[in-house]
């Protein structure tokens, strides 16, 4: 499958806690992005980056929230001290080199639970 | 930024018949407009581009149009199937020169055999 993956598909935190997840963006495409969803509501952007620069980044993207794509390939999300509120659909997705309004391939997302 | 609105209620249509999707924004005018399907539990997959000069783009079953005097976007299933029953997403870029997309709440289609 070279499709876009992520890891790990479930997460169940308690408050307070540090977690991390990971993306594995289709091979060829350079622009990977994270989308928070919640239960109801369409994706929301996050951030955005460029092979390893990160270009954009929400307001909804708190201090205690941190995205890295270190060599330009896969890319983790952070989130510290984790809050009930963080409770959501993480997704990740990519698109093509030089084409910013092409299709996102979306991964099928980490499903983070706070309790 | 941009603000998306699409029908928040279910559609409930019959096996065979056309189903319509609406798609409004408010603010500026996209350069281009995408529709995504969503499973429960999964990513979304996207279906169609449209282009600010387009008026209709079709795939197959699936035809969207894109009015930009109206600020609206309508996504057509023919001779819909029960595998169509899925949550569909209308996506614009944000403006600005921002990258990304605005997502609507997306409409949750069932369509019953």
């Amino acid at each position: 499958d070279t499709g876009v993956s992520q890891d790990p598909r479930h997460k169940i935190t308690k408050r307070g806690q540090n977690v991390t997840f990971r993306c594995d963006p289709i091979s060829e495409h350079n622009r990977l992005y994270w989308y928070r969803q919640t239960l109801g509501q369409g994706p929301e952007f996050l951030t955005y980056f460029q092979n390893e620069a990160q270009l954009e980044k929400s307001r909804l993207l708190s201090d205690r929230f941190s995205a890295e794509r270190p060599k330009g390939s896969f890319s983790t999300l952070e989130i510290q001290r984790t809050e009930q509120g963080d409770s959501a659909m993480y997704l990740c997705a990519s698109s093509v080199n030089g084409a910013p309004n092409t299709e996102a391939f979306f991964g099928q997302g980490t499903r983070l639970t706070v309790v | 930024s941009q603000k998306i609105e699409q029908n928040s209620e279910a559609l409930n249509i019959q096996e065979g018949k056309t189903a319509t999707l609406t798609c409004n924004y408010t603010n500026y005018s996209p350069a281009y407009l995408q529709w995504y399907r969503q499973d429960p539990g999964r990513g979304p997959v996207f279906l169609l581009l449209i282009r600010e000069n387009e008026k209709e783009k079709r795939k197959e079953r699936l035809k969207v149009t894109f009015d930009t005097t109206l600020k609206q976007s309508l996504f057509h299933i023919t001779a819909s199937q029960p595998a169509d029953s899925a949550t569909y997403l209308c996506a614009l870029p944000p403006g600005g020169g921002a990258d990304g997309l605005t997502f609507g709440k997306g409409t949750h289609l069932i369509i019953q055999p």
